[in-house]
């Protein structure tokens, strides 16, 4: 069965960093490329960054570009997320999700992690 | 960026009824189009991918049509699990994005 459980969330304030982290689980983890997507409260789904099964390729949305890093540990079957200088509107809940083959859609989603931004 | 446009915002049925929803691209994402369904506090469910494919697990009731700008996601009969908010998603070009969302609520 495959599991994806996130970690790393909680308050910080702004101008802050943060590494959220997700954990896999019930698949050939660097067979597959992942994301973050995160959600604000009551608002729609933003995707945020992809990575290939590899890792050698990495995608950013525009508005967080610069800001975020997406890395993943294959000897820990783990996803990163690292966000530096976090604003307000960087408030969501941030989940982490598996791609399908050949990024067909995000088959597998956690429950993800909630992340505030105040001071 | 691709732009996608759902519609409409809100869709007021009854159990049993025809359910359609819209996505339009801001240019031709191909058949790259994926749905999702999302429950109140809960993560979202992938329900048709490439414009209409069935994820695993997904009841005959959800089919996916449409091709280039224009999309639609049809539920033919709603069950009560089915009023929840309803997201298109593109693969065609990076940046992913994602629809506003429809909300599909209990009339």
């Amino acid at each position: 069965e495959v599991q994806l459980v996130e970690s790393g969330g909680g308050l910080v304030q702004p101008g802050g960093s943060l590494r959220l982290s997700c954990a896999a689980s019930g698949f050939t983890f660097s067979n597959y490329a992942m994301s973050w997507v995160r959600q604000a409260p009551g608002k729609g789904l933003e995707w945020v960054s992809a990575i290939t099964g590899s890792g050698g390729g990495t995608y950013y949305t525009d508005s967080l570009e610069g800001r975020i890093t997406i890395s993943r540990d294959p000897s820990k079957n783990t996803l990163y997320l690292e966000m530096n200088s976090l604003r307000a509107e960087d408030t969501a809940v941030y989940y982490c999700a598996k791609h399908g083959t050949g990024w067909y859609g995000l088959v597998y989603w956690g429950q993800g992690t909630l992340v505030i931004v105040s001071s | 960026e691709i732009v996608l446009t759902q519609s409409p915002a809100t869709l007021s049925l009854s159990p049993g009824e025809r359910a359609t929803l819209s996505c339009r691209a801001s240019q031709s994402v191909n058949s790259y189009l994926a749905w999702y369904q999302q429950r109140p506090g809960q993560a979202p469910r992938l329900l048709i991918y490439d414009a209409s494919n069935r994820a695993t697990g997904i009841p005959a009731r959800f089919s996916g049509s449409g091709s280039g700008t224009d999309f639609t996601l049809t539920i033919s009969s709603l069950e009560p699990e089915d009023f929840a908010v309803y997201y298109c998603q593109q693969r065609s070009n990076w940046p992913l994005t994602f629809g506003g969302g429809t909300k599909v609520e209990i009339k």
